[in-house]
């Protein structure tokens, strides 16, 4: 069975610019979870989503966003683009009534520039 | 005060040596995960405990519920097993999906 893939694997952006970062889960798996990890604050819960809907929301303003599709994909946007929006950004998968074990993707990692 | 903390934040070993990284938590969780990290960013769950002692290889994971904290043991330390070793949390009846993460274990092995 294949694992978690996250595209793109790198991407620079410019400040001002938006961004969007996929994740598709493993396949049964109906719950995504993004995290952010930065050398300051580690990492961090953004959002999660099952059955096309978020169910829970990180601390992060409003220009982090997300959706999730019919087949479970995931993808999160960013507007905006800060400096500080340079990170690893993590996608994780689960089955439903097992959100406690998450399988990671490799992550995507955005350099703001 | 961070919800997970760990201890400690980086560590050097030897080849060879027993290695003991901890975790402790302030919140009532439903698991907690081991995970570890290399260079390049990958994350891999390594262990997820409710209760108990879990043992793969060379890593051995512990959790005791009522003490809030969790150890994880490399024994016969290796440089392979270089990387950062992360402690996460599921906030028990928090938001599902929800992990709380320590800031991480940063371990080298020289050989």
């Amino acid at each position: 069975k294949a694992g978690v893939t996250q595209t793109p694997r790198y991407l620079i952006k410019t400040r001002g610019q938006q961004v969007t970062l996929s994740c598709s889960p493993i396949s049964g798996h109906r719950s995504v979870s993004w995290y952010q990890q930065t050398p300051g604050q580690g990492l961090q819960f953004l959002f999660e989503y099952f059955s096309e809907t978020q169910r829970n929301k990180g601390n992060f303003p409003g220009r982090f966003s997300g959706r999730q599709f019919s087949n479970s994909r995931s993808e999160m946007n960013v507007s905006t683009l800060e400096l500080g929006d340079s990170a690893l950004y993590l996608c994780a998968s689960s089955l439903r009534g097992k959100e406690y074990e998450q399988y990671f993707g490799p992550g995507t990692r955005l350099t703001v520039t | 005060k961070n919800e997970v903390e760990q201890s400690p934040q980086n560590l050097t070993a030897q080849e060879g040596e027993f290695i003991t990284i901890n975790c402790s938590y302030s919140v009532g969780i439903s698991a907690l995960h081991w995970l570890q990290q290399h260079p390049g960013g990958g994350i891999v769950s390594l262990f997820m405990l409710s209760s108990g002692k879990k043992k793969h290889g060379r890593l051995i994971a512990t959790i005791n519920i009522q003490e809030k904290h969790s150890s994880l043991h490399i024994t016969a330390s290796h440089p392979r097993d270089s990387a950062v070793y992360i402690c996460a949390v599921l906030n028990y009846g928090g938001s599902q999906g929800n992990l709380i993460f320590g800031k991480g274990t940063k371990l080298s092995v020289k050989p």
